[in-house]
């Protein structure tokens, strides 16, 4: 069964300027979750999905921070214009629905902000 | 909201056994899992504990206690492979099944 997948693996941008990642979740889960994980944290939850529609976006910076999942399957974010704060790992991640199914990371994208 | 404490760094030696504590402070939760993470790679699930007790996956086991807000991981016959981060995370009660996680816990194994 083919993982989380994302890209690009490795983003190095400018402040100011925009930058656009992509995640295809695992075939058949309904929920999409998009997670910041800074240096020595935990992840943090910037936006889920449940098929198409938003769930929880109550932590996403949505003066920057946008992100769709217009067929319920493939998700983009994108930050606009980036922060130097910015920098970290966004990690896309899917599951079943529902309490306590197992949730599935991609390796991550990571991006430097300078 | 929920908040979780780890303790950030743990070591020991290959072979021994470790424990690795969360707390947490929810007003309700479904329950509480453990993920790994080792350097540049994704959080990989560990483990589930709906229920109070402890459940055992191999070398690795974890354990809830609701009344006491607590949970650890248990890391039997330790390997150089498990030097890693390990996070719990609580998914809240209210619908959303959205897990928050902890800060992490390194975990750095000594020959």
């Amino acid at each position: 069964e083919a993982g989380v997948a994302q890209s690009p693996r490795y983003k190095i941008i400018e402040k100011r300027q925009s930058v656009a990642f992509w995640c295809n979740p695992i075939s058949g889960h309904a929920t999409l979750y998009w997670y910041q994980q800074i240096l020595g944290q935990g992840p943090k939850l910037l936006i889920q999905f449940q098929n198409n529609g938003v769930v929880d976006d109550s932590q996403l910076p949505k003066d920057r921070f946008s992100a769709e999942r217009l067929k319920g399957v493939d998700s983009t974010l994108k930050i606009q214009p980036a922060k130097l704060e910015d920098s970290a790992v966004y990690l896309c991640a899917s599951s079943l629905a529902g309490a306590g199914n197992t949730i599935y990371f991609g390796e991550g994208s990571w991006l430097t902000v300078v | 909201g929920q908040s979780l404490e780890q303790p950030s760094e743990v070591t020991a030696v290959e072979g021994a056994i470790v424990q690795i504590n969360c707390t947490y402070q929810t007003s309700g939760f479904y329950g509480l899992s453990w993920y790994q993470q080792h350097d540049g790679g994704a959080p990989t699930f560990l483990s589930y504990n709906a229920l109070d007790g402890l459940e055992e996956t191999g070398r690795f086991s974890s354990f809830l206690s609701r009344s006491d807000s607590y949970g650890y991981l248990l890391l039997q016959e330790l390997q150089m492979k498990d030097s890693a981060s390990y996070f719990c995370a609580v998914t809240p009660a209210g619908g959303s099944y959205i897990p928050t996680f902890g800060r992490g816990t390194s975990l750095i194994v000594h020959p």
